[in-house]
């Protein structure tokens, strides 16, 4: 049981530049989140999934496509990459019903040249 | 949309005193309050959380208290010791179904020194 799992740990993209980000969980956790982390602004909301089949903008939306692939899957995409996306990027999933809490990933360090 | 401050940025104890972080919150639908803990380089982890309907938790060393009329919630640490040096994460949101879209404070780093 790895709970919840993120590929790549590192990367380093040019501007311009696309890439996804993956996200898996393995708990049946219907809700998923994508979050960026930046130093001294703890972690603001780019996207989340409350159930499979559906997406919803969070607070910093912009330049960031998501896909929710399935129950277990959820990706995070930037199309073209700016420096301003540089960052620490957690993935995180939660259980319906009254447990609230959001367990996260490991976490993808992304840097943009 | 909800906002959250939190203070102070930075927090420096002795081992054995106790720490309080403070958290204010905009939104008055907000209904649950957790708190998260993120060692350097690791993932948060929840250490403790609240819902509206109560004004206190207590889990071990670990409390958090809430003012639903001032719109402010407090995490306090007692008996510190050096494994709670961390940055702590107050969060608020509105419980909605399934899912909840949590709003962070900007951290507080904690350092417990022996």
């Amino acid at each position: 049981n790895a709970g919840v799992t993120q590929t790549p740990k590192f990367q380093v993209l040019k501007t311009g530049q696309s890439m996804t980000l993956q996200c898996a969980q393995d708990m049946n956790h219907n809700s998923m989140y994508w979050y960026r982390q930046d130093p001294g602004m703890g972690l603001r909301l780019i996207y989340y999934s409350a159930s499979e089949g559906t997406t919803d903008k969070g607070e910093v939306p912009n330049g960031y496509n998501v896909s929710r692939l399935n129950k277990r899957e959820f990706s995070l995409r930037l199309e073209s990459a700016a420096p301003s996306q540089t960052s620490v990027y957690f993935c995180a999933a939660r259980p319906a019903g009254v447990v609230n809490e959001q367990f996260f990933g490991p976490g993808t360090r992304l840097t943009v040249l | 949309g909800e906002n959250v401050e939190q203070h102070p940025s930075t927090l420096s104890v002795q081992e054995g005193d106790s720490a309080v972080i403070k958290c204010t919150y905009s939104d008055s639908a907000s209904n649950y309050f957790p708190w998260y803990k993120q060692e350097l380089g690791k993932r948060p982890q929840l250490i403790i959380d609240i819902r509206s309907n109560v004004g206190e938790k207590k889990d071990q060393r670990i409390a958090v208290t809430l003012n639903k009329t001032a719109k402010h919630f407090s995490l306090h640490i007692t008996e510190t010791q050096p494994e709670d040096s961390a940055v702590y994460f107050c969060a608020a949101s509105e419980f909605s179904g399934g899912y909840n879209k949590l709003i962070f404070g900007a951290g507080t780093r904690l350092a417990v020194h022996p």
